[in-house]
């Protein structure tokens, strides 16, 4: 059984820019998870998905968004790039939202 | 405040030398705890769930154990090939919300 893909995995933008980060869920998962993790901060909480819902957001501000398509793959947008968004971001899938999580690869952001 | 704690950041170990991480967490309703293991720009790996207190799982060398508010791994004659971050997680119902609370994990390094 395929893992959680992410794509890209490597991603270099300048200050200003936006990106578009891809997850696609284990088959059968219907709730995506987003983190960004640095070094500093850790792992830290984006938002989840559930059936095409938002459900959760953590606390980053509105520059950060994301979707959830019919098909459970989900995105996650960022705009307006700033120095101190660079990070890895992550994305997990299970089950339902009370389900353990399952991570991919992640994608590696540095802003430049 | 801080959610999830573990202890030590870092641990250095000889191969053989047999240790435990510690994972203490102050959320109320807690639903699960979950262990993953790391390894540098990767996504973090599954390791266990445990939902309530006195239950334990294993797995070869590893061994995780659940108490009111903390969780311990233990690591039983680790090998190089353990040397990864390991990361602690607790899952909480917040207003009919699950939520994950990550800690800021511990890097552990086995040397031969």
């Amino acid at each position: 059984k395929a893992g959680v893909t992410q794509t890209p995995r490597y991603l270099i933008k300048t200050r200003g820019q936006q990106v578009t980060l891809s997850c696609s869920p284990i088959s059968g998962h219907r709730s995506v998870s987003w983190y960004q993790q640095t070094p500093g901060q850790g792992l830290q909480f984006l938002f989840e998905y559930f059936s095409e819902t938002q459900r959760n957001k953590g606390n980053f501000p509105g520059r950060f968004s994301g979707r959830q398509f019919s098909n459970s793959r989900s995105e996650m947008n960022v705009s307006t790039l700033e120095l101190g968004d660079s990070a890895l971001y992550l994305c997990a899938s299970s089950w339902n939202p009370a389900d353990t999580q399952y991570f991919g690869p992640g994608t590696r952001l540095t802003v430049l | 405040e801080d959610q999830v704690t573990q202890s030590p950041e870092a641990l250095r170990l000889q191969e053989g030398e047999s240790s435990s991480l510690n994972c203490s967490y102050t959320v109320s309703g807690l639903r699960g705890l979950f262990w993953y293991r790391q390894d540098p720009g990767k996504g973090p790996e599954f390791l266990f769930t445990l939902y309530s207190a006195g239950e334990e799982k294993e797995k070869e060398r590893l061994k995780a154990t659940l108490t009111k508010k903390e969780s311990f791994l233990h690591i039983t004659a680790p090998k190089p090939e353990d040397s990864a971050t390991y990361l602690c997680a607790v899952q909480a119902n917040e207003y009919n919300f699950n939520k994950f609370y990550f800690g800021s994990g511990t890097k552990l390094n086995v040397k031969p």
